[in-house]
């Protein structure tokens, strides 16, 4: 069945630390990937979205994610984590233009 | 400009009741959509709208859920009978697009709680 993982629940770094979270999605034909994060009491956001091209994709805040077809794989980086970044951040995939899951979540809390 | 309103904030009601939740789009954008989450469940797409009409309601989970966009700025998701199960964050979202490959916009949520 489609659908999206996520298997880190919940992360803890320090500031300056380097962020990679992980992402898989499952095979089922044509895919489009996004990255959304929700800070502590706002709204759910887009941070960036894979639909083809180029598959290393820069997102807001210094946020970045690799496509990688043969991993099935879409994970989000960032070089070096601030304590503003602590959210909440979801994987989301799009099969086929007409099916869309999102993955279960990790939380990011960054020490001072 | 306002971002996507949702009421209520919170809805804390008892099992058998009606409940309706309601949702305003950011103006202009052409589809709107519902979602449910819960601890177990994570983040579900329950149906979407595009120009008001319902694409896809295949995520409603029983015939309890039923939702309505009778103009482009107004949506409702019913729920009736309430159950406990049924207590979870619903969070209504909108874009600009046609279908679900645009940028959502999400709006606080509505936390819902069947005793």
């Amino acid at each position: 069945a489609q659908s999206v993982s996520q298997h880190n629940h919940h992360v803890i770094l320090s500031e300056a630390a380097s962020l990679e979270l992980g992402c898989n999605y499952s095979y089922g034909g044509t895919v489009n990937l996004f990255w959304y994060v929700q800070y502590p009491g706002q709204h759910l956001q887009l941070l960036l979205k894979y639909f083809s091209g180029d598959p290393l994709v820069k997102g807001i805040k210094g946020f970045e994610a690799e496509f990688i077809k043969s991993k099935f794989s879409f994970n989000l980086r960032k070089p070096s984590v601030q304590w503003s970044d602590t959210a909440e951040y979801f994987c989301a995939a799009l099969y086929n233009f007409n099916k869309f899951y999102f993955g279960s979540g990790t939380k990011l809390n960054v020490k001072p | 400009d306002a971002g996507v309103i949702q009421s209520p904030r919170h809805e804390v009601t008892e099992m058998g009741q009606e409940v309706t939740l309601r949702c305003k789009p950011i103006s202009g954008h052409n589809s709107l959509f519902w979602y449910r989450q819960t601890m177990m469940r994570g983040l579900e797409l329950l149906i979407y709208f595009n120009n008001n009409v319902p694409i896809d309601d295949s995520g409603m989970p029983e015939d309890r859920f039923s939702a309505k966009m009778p103009n482009a700025s107004f949506s409702t998701l019913k729920i009736q009978p309430s159950e406990p199960r049924d207590s979870a964050v619903y969070f209504c979202a909108s874009s600009k697009g046609q279908g679900l490959a645009d940028t959502q916009y999400f709006g606080p949520g509505t936390r819902l709680t069947v005793l």
